[in-house]
């Protein structure tokens, strides 16, 4: 299966713990998105990156919140010390530089903090 | 920012033809998509749109009129499995490619 991964599928943890995701994009594709998802809303941008730079990260992202992609390849989400409003789906997308860009996502994170 | 509206829930019958409305308010407009997405699944691409007008695609039709800040997205000879979330998605940013989502549009289509 060559589309975007997601690890893991499921985390549930206590509030005030850190959790990281890890995300790999489908193989070609150098734009790597995260988005947050909770119940009947639709994705929230959270963070963007073109290769192994970050080029955009949501206002709505606390300093709790960091993101990587050290080789341009898999990347990572971590947040530190959550709080129970963490809790929501966190979907993750890539694209390609070309085209118009459709966004090819991930299976989710689903996270509960407790 | 960008605002994005559809209606939170449609209702159809197996067989049917519905239209999802989207309107947005947007500066810098560079394209428009529509996502479907089953519950507890992700996002699946079903279209894209930057000039006005329509682009069909089997079953599924998308339209869009830049100057009233209006897509639909059509479907035709509903089937059970179109049952799902719809989502509007704006893009204004060409270089970061990034997609600002509307709520979606749950669909229920019945027997």
């Amino acid at each position: 299966d060559t589309g975007v991964s997601q690890n893991p599928r499921h985390k549930i943890t206590k509030r005030g713990q850190n959790v990281t995701f890890r995300c790999d994009p489908i193989s070609e594709h150098n734009r790597l998105y995260w988005y947050r998802q909770t119940l009947g809303q639709g994705p929230e941008f959270l963070t963007y990156f073109q290769n192994e730079a970050q080029l955009e990260k949501s206002r709505l992202l606390s300093d709790r919140f960091s993101a990587e992609r050290p080789k341009g390849s898999f990347s990572t989400l971590e947040i530190q010390r959550t709080e129970q409003g963490d809790s929501a789906m966190y979907l993750c997308a890539s694209s390609t530089g070309t085209g118009f860009h459709e966004q090819f996502f991930g299976p989710g994170t689903r996270l509960t903090v407790l | 920012g960008q605002n994005i509206d559809q209606p939170t829930e449609m209702t159809a019958t197996e067989g049917a033809i519905v239209q999802i409305n989207c309107t947005y308010q947007t500066s810098g407009f560079n394209g428009l998509f529509w996502y479907q997405q089953h519950a507890g699944e992700a996002p699946t691409f079903l279209s894209y749109n930057v000039l006005d007008g329509l682009e069909e695609k089997g079953r599924f039709s998308s339209f869009l009129s830049r100057s009233k800040g209006y897509s639909y997205l059509l479907l035709k000879e509903l089937q059970m499995k179109d049952s799902a979330s719809y989502l509007c998605a704006v893009r204004v940013n060409t270089n970061a490619g990034k997609s600002t989502f509307g709520d979606g549009t749950t669909l229920t289509v019945k027997p």
